[in-house]
């Protein structure tokens, strides 16, 4: 079957560090990739997506890029800031036929980050 | 523009109570989806409609109905909640050509069941 799997958290970094936040996928056929974002009582927006092998999605400094042979598909950011902490969901979605399946979310992974 | 919205925003109910969560979205979008979501668990789907009259069980029916009595509006109950039903349940809706990564999320509802 199709699943995520994306690592554990909470992650707690200071402002200006390097985030790195694991991302790997079982899926039947070929999925398309993406990573959400949940600011404290919201609903879930949209970061960034890829379609395709090697395919980079980027977004507000943040990227992830299409790792077919290793099924992954983790997000990085160079530089966080205090506003980036939230709670990140890697989905995948698989086309059946002409048509595009539901999302699949993992965990998600909560994001602290410390002025 | 309204997006997706959302009735109640919160709500506590007593086990065996019954209820029933509004979802309404005015972007004339044909599919709409249920999900809930518990800590460490992500957000797994209860059910989806494609379209007015149309619905289909997710990852997680059991305890739910729904109904799409009209396009604009998706209802979930709970007929006789439980603990176990203790979450937060977001709804979302997409345009059926775009891709599910297009869903637009409403802002959710925490229900507590005790």
């Amino acid at each position: 079957g199709n699943s995520v799997t994306q690592m554990e958290g909470p992650v707690t970094l200071s402002e200006e560090a390097f985030l790195t936040i694991n991302c790997t996928y079982t899926a039947t056929g070929y999925p398309s990739l993406f990573w959400y974002v949940q600011y404290p009582g919201e609903g879930l927006q949209l970061l960034l997506k890829a379609t395709k092998a090697d395919d980079k999605g980027s977004n507000k400094g943040f990227e992830a890029t299409y790792r077919k042979e290793t099924t992954s598909f983790h997000l990085e950011k160079g530089s966080v800031q205090v506003s980036d902490s939230a709670v990140y969901f890697c989905a995948l979605s698989v086309k059946y036929g002409g048509s595009q399946g539901n999302l699949i979310f993992g965990k998600g992974t909560k994001l602290s980050v410390k002025p | 523009n309204a997006g997706v919205t959302q009735t109640p925003k919160f709500r506590v109910l007593k086990t065996g109570q019954s209820m029933t969560l509004l979802c309404a979205q005015d972007m004339n979008h044909e599919y709409m989806y249920w999900y809930r979501q518990d800590p460490g668990m992500g957000l797994r789907l209860i059910h989806y409609s494609v379209g007015e009259g149309t619905t289909a069980k997710g990852e997680v029916p059991d305890g739910y109905n729904v109904s799409r009595l009209k396009k604009q509006n998706f209802l979930l109950g709970l007929e006789s909640a439980a603990p176990s039903q203790t979450s937060v349940y977001f709804c979302a809706s997409r345009h059926r050509d775009r891709g599910a990564d297009t869903q637009y999320f409403g802002p959710g509802t925490r229900l507590t069941v005790l």
